[in-house]
C-alpha cells in the first residue's frame, strides 16, 4: 500500500489564482481530512469527509472547497488564492473503527 | 473537545528517558488520549493511544492516572532520530465525527 499520497509537493501561486491539491489513499478508509499547518503551529482542520459524497466544514474552511466522488480521492480546491493561504497542507485518512489518522507527506503552498 | 496543555519544548541527550506530560483537565468519559509525532517536512505519525492506566508498544509508553486529567508519554533511551514535535490529543474514539485538535505540541531536541 502506498498509504496517503499528495500532489504536488510544492507550489507557488499568484494572488487570485486557483489550484487543486490532490489527495489519494489506497487503504479503503472512509474518513478523510484536510489540515493546514502554519509555521511553528499545530494543524488546523479545513474540511473532512465521512465517505464518498459526504463532506463537512472544519475549523478554517473559508477560501477552500472539497469534493469526495470516490472513496480514494479527496481533492482540496483553492479558488482565489490569498497570501493568508500560504501554508503546508496535509491530507489524512482513517477507518471509522479506529482513532488513528494516517497522514500524507504534505503540500507546501506559497502564495505571492 | 478537551483542551490539552503541554510544554513548548524539551531537551534531552541520547540514551536518556524522556517524559512529556500533557494536561487535559476537561477530558470526557468517552475520550481517548492519543500522541502523534511529527518530523520536519512530514505529516504527523501515530505513536500511541490509551484510555486509562498504562499502555506500552514498541515505541513508547503512555501513563494515565486514575483521574485521567493528565497523561505522560515516555520515550525510553532516546536517540537523535527522536528529535521531533510531539502532540497530545484528546477525543472520542471511532464512529461519527472525529476531529483532532492539534495544539502547538512539544518540540523535543535530542543532543549527542
Amino acid at each position: 500500500n502506498a498509504g496517503v499520497t499528495q500532489t504536488p509537493k510544492f507550489r507557488i501561486l499568484k494572488i487570485g489564482q486557483s489550484m487543486t491539491l490532490q489527495c489519494t489513499q489506497d487503504m479503503n478508509h472512509n474518513y478523510m481530512y484536510w489540515y493546514r499547518q502554519d509555521p511553528g503551529m499545530g494543524l488546523k482542520l479545513i474540511y473532512y469527509s465521512v465517505g464518498a459524497g459526504i463532506t463537512d466544514k472544519g475549523e478554517v474552511p473559508n477560501g477552500y472547497n472539497v469534493s469526495r466522488s470516490t472513496t480514494e480521492d479527496f481533492p482540496l480546491r483553492l479558488e482565489l488564492a490569498a497570501p493568508s493561504q500560504t501554508s503546508v497542507y496535509f491530507c489524512a485518512s482513517r477507518l471509522d473503527s479506529q482513532e488513528t489518522q494516517y497522514f500524507g507527506p504534505g503540500t507546501r503552498l506559497l502564495v505571492l | 473537545l478537551a483542551k490539552t496543555t503541554q510544554p513548548i519544548s524539551m531537551d534531552s541527550y541520547e540514551g536518556q528517558e524522556v517524559n512529556i506530560t500533557c494536561s487535559h483537565n476537561n477530558i470526557a468519559t468517552n475520550d481517548y488520549i492519543t500522541w502523534y509525532q511529527q518530523f520536519p517536512s512530514q505529516g504527523p505519525r501515530f505513536i500511541i493511544q490509551g484510555y486509562k492506566t498504562k499502555v506500552t508498544n514498541e515505541v513508547a509508553s503512555l501513563f494515565i492516572p486514575a483521574d485521567r486529567k493528565s497523561s505522560t508519554l515516555s520515550l525510553p533511551r532516546v536517540s537523535l532520530s527522536d528529535t521531533a514535535v510531539y502532540y497530545c490529543l484528546v477525543g472520542e474514539i471511532a464512529g461519527g465525527y472525529n476531529k483532532l485538535i492539534f495544539g502547538a505540541g512539544t518540540r523535543l531536541a535530542v543532543h549527542p
